[in-house]
Parts: structure tokens; C-alpha cells; sequence
């Protein structure tokens, strides 16, 4: 049974600051893996998403890698502002027998001070 | 990117009535959409499958009874919350797939919290 995990759960940094969000998985055959983020109450926003072929996806400040072989993934963010707070979510798409539902992480929330 | 529209994105009803969540895909169709529940401070979990033409296909745990789905459509899933209860409360989310280039893509809806009094 595939089991995500993220690390940490929570995490609190500076304006500025770089800063690595880790997330795990059992098993590897994956059609590909998404990091989204969600604000309180709110829906998801779909950040990235890394096809099991390939190793990394960049969208502005965002760097998200994967490591098939070994089950992880990192999301990583540069120059952190305010304005990423928010609980970010990692999520595989199960390769076996799937026509699409996602198995979920229990997410990192991220709190930026200003 | 596609877009997924659901409606309300809040209910709030008396314990014992039945509340209907609507999931629309607007510019694609989909054969298939997914359920989600998520507890406060926790992830989402898949409550069930939504297929067109068919059955739902429920996770374990999860009751068929209280939670109805139908999907009529290639657009339109519904999600019933049949005799709710204060234990019912929690923000459900659809989603639904486009399978590009062999692969699968979720997109998701806005949410609905529903609060159960």
C-alpha cells in the first residue's frame, strides 16, 4: 500500500531564507508526483508536477526534485517571502491499475515572518 | 489548464438533512472524478472513484450509503451527504484527470466546507 510522508510538519523561517520541504514514498511506481499548496480553508493550487521519467521541475522560486529509486521528492524554495505561508502538500499518482486519484501527504506548513 | 468547478464551496445544515456537493468539469470531459475528505490539520483522503455511466467505487471505510455519488455525466459528478451528522463536518474536494501524454493530470475543484449544526 503506497504511504507519503512529509517532513517536517511544520516549519517556521525568516523572509529570505531558503528553505527545503521533504516528502517520501513507499513505493515507486508512480506515474508522476505533485506538490500543490493550500491556504487555510481553501482549495489546492497545483504547483509542480515531476513525471516518474523525469528528475526535476523549476516554476519561479520553486525547485521540486525526484528521486524515484529511493521514494523522494524535495520542494524547494528560494528567497522565501510572507506570501508563501501555507500548508504545501506532496502527492504520487499510483501507477498500478490508476486512472487517476492521487494518495496525499499530510502536508508541511510553512510560516514566512516578515 | 483544465478547470473543475464545485459548488458551494459552503453548506451549513441541520443534523439529519442531506446535503448535495456539485462537481463540474468546465472545459473537458471526464470519465472519471475523485472524492476527497479532509479533517481539520490533516491531508486528504480519497473517499471514492466517481465513474460516468457506473458505480462509485468506495475506499475502504468509507460508507456508500451515507456518502452517494452519481456521475450522470461526462461533466457533472455529485457527492450526497445523506442524514448528516456534527461528525460529517470537513472540507470535501473533487477532482478530476486529463491524461495528456499517457500519463495522468488531477485537477481539483475550490472545495466545499460543510458544517453540520
Amino acid at each position: 500500500k503506497q504511504e507519503v510522508t512529509q517532513i517536517p510538519a511544520a516549519l517556521s523561517v525568516p523572509e529570505g531564507e531558503n528553505l527545503v520541504l521533504n516528502c517520501s514514498f513507499t513505493d515507486s511506481a508512480i506515474y508522476n508526483l505533485q506538490w500543490f499548496r493550500q491556504d487555510p480553508g481553501k482549495g489546492l493550487t497545483s504547483l509542480l508536477l515531476i513525471q516518474s521519467s523525469q528528475r526535476e521541475q523549476t516554476s519561479g522560486r520553486l525547485n521540486a526534485s525526484l528521486d524515484k529509486s529511493s521514494g523522494r521528492s524535495t520542494l524547494y524554495i528560494a528567497a522565501s517571502q510572507p506570501g508563501d505561508s501555507a500548508t504545501y502538500l506532496c502527492a504520487v499518482s499510483p501507477s498500478s491499475g490508476n486512472t487517476g486519484k492521487l494518495i496525499f501527504g499530510q502536508g508541511t506548513t510553512l510560516q514566512v515572518k516578515p | 489548464g483544465a478547470v473543475v468547478s464545485q459548488h458551494p464551496s459552503r453548506v451549513i445544515c441541520k443534523s439529519g438533512t442531506s446535503v448535495k456537493i456539485e462537481c463540474r468539469s468546465l472545459d473537458f470531459q471526464a470519465t472519471t472524478m475523485f472524492w476527497y475528505r479532509q479533517f481539520p490539520k490533516q491531508s486528504l483522503m480519497l473517499m471514492a472513484t466517481s465513474n460516468e455511466g457506473s458505480k462509485a467505487t468506495y475506499e475502504q471505510g468509507v460508507e456508500k450509503d451515507k456518502f452517494l455519488i452519481n456521475h450522470a455525466s461526462l461533466t457533472l459528478s455529485t457527492l450526497t451527504v445523506t442524514s448528516a451528522h456534527p461528525e460529517d463536518s470537513s472540507f470535501y474536494i473533487c477532482s478530476a484527470s486529463i491524461w495528456g501524454r499517457g500519463w495522468p493530470e488531477a485537477f481539483f475543484g475550490q472545495g466545499t466546507r460543510l458544517t453540520v449544526v
